[in-house]
C-alpha cells in the first residue's frame, strides 16, 4: 500500500523560477515530514522536515508548506538554480513510537535550466 | 565529523550467491536503517536496528537479513541472490531508537547476473 504519493514524476523550470513538489499521505498517524534531495551516484540528503504542529517552515530558499487537514504538504524551491537539478523525495515517519521507519513518496527529477 | 559510510560501493553478483554489505553510521548514532531503492519501486524499508535489536521490518523476504554490532556498525545479508535484487542499498544513521533525522550513505551499487 502506497502511503505517500508525490506529484509531478518530473519538472522543468527555468533559471530563477518557483519548483512546487506536492505530496499527499493517507496514515493520519505520521508525525514527520522531510525532504531528501538526492543527485545521481549519492544517497539521499535530509533537506529539510517539518512537524505537524506548524503550517510552514522555511530555511533559505527551501519551504515546506504543510496541510494537515488535506493531508498533503509541499516543498517549494525559490529561485531555482541549475545546481538544484536533483531528484527530491518526500517522506514521512512515525517517530518515536515505532523506530524510525520512512516511507518514501515516488520521487520527482527536477531539471533547472540555465 | 564523518558520514555514513558503506562498503562495497559496488558489487556484482551471480544469481543463487549471497552477499554481505557493511554500514558504519556517524559518530555517536546508535540507530541504523537500511533501504533498498529501485527505478521501479522507489525507496523501500529494510529494517532497523538499535541496541544489536531489530526494531522494525519492511516487507521483504526472509532472504534479506541485518544485524548490528556492539559498536553501532550493520551489515545487511541477501540469500540466493534474485536478478530482481538488483539496486543500491542505502543505510541511514539516527543518533537513537525513534529519532527523527535519519542520514544516508552513498550505498552500495548491487548488480545480479
Amino acid at each position: 500500500q502506497q502511503q505517500v504519493k508525490q506529484s509531478p514524476q518530473s519538472l522543468i523550470v527555468q533559471k530563477g523560477g518557483i519548483s512546487i513538489i506536492n505530496c499527499a499521505y493517507e496514515n493520519t498517524a505520521f508525525d514527520y515530514f522531510p525532504w531528501y534531495q538526492q543527485f545521481p551516484g549519492k544517497g539521499p540528503a535530509l533537506l529539510i522536515a517539518i512537524r505537524p504542529d506548524v503550517s510552514e517552515k522555511k530555511e533559505g530558499r527551501f519551504t515546506i508548506s504543510f496541510n494537515k487537514s488535506a493531508k498533503q504538504f509541499s516543498l517549494h524551491i525559490m529561485d531555482s538554480q541549475p545546481g538544484d537539478s536533483a531528484t527530491y523525495f518526500c517522506a514521512a515517519s512515525r517517530g518515536e513510537t515505532s523506530g524510525s521507519r520512512l516511507t518514501f513518496g515516488e520521487g520527482t527529477q527536477l531539471t533547472v535550466n540555465p | 565529523k564523518a558520514g555514513v559510510t558503506q562498503t562495497p560501493r559496488y558489487l556484482i553478483k551471480t544469481r543463487g550467491q549471497q552477499v554481505t554489505l557493511s554500514c558504519s553510521p556517524i559518530s555517536g548514532h546508535r540507530s541504523v536503517s537500511w533501504y533498498q531503492q529501485t527505478p521501479g519501486q522507489g525507496l523501500q524499508f529494510l529494517f532497523e536496528y538499535f541496541s544489536e535489536t531489530q526494531r522494525n521490518k519492511g516487507n521483504f523476504p526472509g532472504r534479506f537479513s541485518g544485524r548490528q554490532f556492539s559498536n553501532s556498525r550493520s551489515e545487511m545479508n541477501v540469500s540466493t541472490l534474485e536478478l530482481g535484487d538488483s539496486a543500491l542499498y542505502l543505510c541511514a544513521s539516527s543518533l537513537r531508537d525513534g529519532s527523527y533525522e535519519q542520514y544516508f550513505g552513498p550505498g552500495t551499487r548491487l548488480t545480479v547476473t
